[in-house]
């Protein structure tokens, strides 16, 4: 079955960027979606990527696609302490519109004044 | 953008009690709701596939009968957790998908904590 595998924890410092990666398994995945959860909260979506795209950018996030690896990353650039949550990685599950999402357990950024 | 709210966002009942929790869509139509459970420390469990005027599709191992799940409008679902016991309490979040969009994006709610005691 489909799985989305994420590391669960990263501590970085503010100021510096941060690297959150994302394994997924469903090759027929469409879009794939970045989430963001601060305590006690729902998820806020940040930014998804279609599958046929390498690399997208907004703002201070950068996501990396490689499809061969199934492979996906967000960078954070210059992180603040109010990036501080969890990071959810996503995958739209089967093919077309109307597939579930298949979530990752969640990294949890921790940053440091 | 596209705002989901729950209501309670916290609730607290007696065993054996059965506690209402709702999934409103404020600004766009949501022909499909979602229902998620999160244990602390985990990831989001899909319960069930709400679809606006029929049945509620329920992930394996998901007692249909014990989370009860109504879809009437494109603005509201409702989840129903008959009988809770302890094990029942967990955060459950709901989301609906704007069928609006090209990506087809799930919004969120902020969650709803239920504790059973």
């Amino acid at each position: 079955g489909e799985d989305v595998e994420q590391s669960l924890f990263l501590s970085v410092r503010e100021g510096d960027s941060s690297v959150i990666n994302c394994t997924y398994t469903d090759s027929s995945s469409t879009y794939l979606y970045w989430y963001k959860q601060e305590p006690g909260a729902g998820l806020q979506l940040l930014t998804y990527i279609f599958s046929n795209m390498d690399m997208k950018q907004d703002q201070r996030l950068t996501v990396l696609l490689n499809k061969k690896d199934k492979h996906l990353s967000l960078r954070i650039a210059d992180t603040q302490t109010g990036d501080s949550a969890i990071y959810f990685c996503a995958e739209k599950s089967g093919g077309g519109s109307q597939g579930n999402l298949i979530f990752g357990k969640g990294t949890k950024l921790s940053v440091k004044p | 953008g596209a705002v989901v709210s729950q209501h309670p966002s916290r609730v607290i009942c007696k065993s054996g009690t059965s506690v209402k929790i709702e999934c409103r869509s404020l600004d766009f139509q949501a022909t499909t709701m979602f229902w998620y459970r999160q244990f602390p420390k985990q990831s989001l469990m899909l319960m069930a596939t709400s679809n606006e005027g029929s049945k509620a599709t329920y992930e394996q191992g998901v007692e249909k009968d014990k989370f009860l799940i109504n879809h009437a409008s494109l603005t509201l679902s409702t989840l129903t957790v008959t009988s809770a016991h302890p094990e029942d309490s967990s955060f459950y979040i709901c989301s609906a998908r704007d069928r609006g969009t090209y990506y087809n994006e799930q919004f969120f709610g902020p969650g709803t904590r239920l504790t059973v005691l």
